[in-house]
């Protein structure tokens, strides 16, 4: 079955660095997303992306995150100068169409530690 | 105003026996979609089933169904068969018309014993 793989599956990083966390969604799939789940806590939604711009982002998405699809199969987010607080597990999503009944598969997560 | 509500924070059930985890949800949009994931100890999200808003029917995939109240705005899992590997955070979802984004719930610890 196919699935959405994502890199690496754990990611340790200074405080100030900068982190990219690489997606390749399902092939025939045109949506994607990403969502984040600090530990002990909800999965939150971050942003979704369609047709190679963001269609929405949450509150949480601000200047430090970009997203961006560089070829045909990968989808990657860049979170720059890293807090301790952007520690979580990372999900990247997609889906074949847009409506409310499309189901999101998700990958197995990067759990991203912030020393 | 939580959108998704789970209060079960942790449910116990022996295997072979059936459960039913609750999830209610709060939306004013007469058009969404409800997802049940399943989240193993090793972190992965796992999509189990869906239901629609104008669905007349209750989903079922397999040995897990959702039992669909929509008056009561109640979407609650029913996993029959409880075997060993159902052990796991099992998280409701939904998604409106209008936006991208699910919203999830706060998760449900299941716990099956032999």
């Amino acid at each position: 079955e196919p699935e959405v793989t994502q890199t690496p599956s754990h990611q340790v990083t200074q405080m100030g660095q900068e982190v990219i966390l690489r997606c390749v969604p399902i092939s025939n799939h045109l949506y994607f997303y990403w969502y984040r789940q600090i530990l002990g806590q909800k999965v939150e939604f971050l942003v979704s992306f369609y047709n190679n711009e963001i269609s929405e982002k949450s509150e949480i998405f601000d200047d430090q995150f970009s997203v961006e699809r560089p070829d045909g199969s990968n989808f990657t987010l860049k979170i720059r100068s890293t807090k301790l607080e952007d520690s979580a597990m990372y999900f990247c999503a997609s889906s074949e169409g847009r409506g409310s009944n499309q189901p999101q598969h998700f990958g197995d997560g990067t759990r991203l530690s912030i020393l | 105003a939580q959108k998704i509500t789970q209060t079960q924070p942790g449910m116990f059930v022996q295997e072979k026996e059936a459960v039913t985890l609750d999830c209610t949800y709060d939306t004013s949009d007469p058009s969404y979609g409800l997802f049940w994931y399943k989240q193993p100890s090793s972190g992965e999200m796992i999509f189990l089933i869906y239901q629609g808003s104008y669905d007349q029917q209750n989903a079922t995939e397999g040995r897990y169904s959702l039992n669909f109240q929509k008056a009561r705005k109640s979407a609650n899992l029913v996993i029959s068969a409880s075997q060993l590997g159902d052990s796991a955070m099992y998280f409701c979802a939904m998604r409106e018309v209008n936006t991208d984004k699910l919203i999830f719930g706060t998760g449900t610890r299941l716990q099956v014993f032999p």
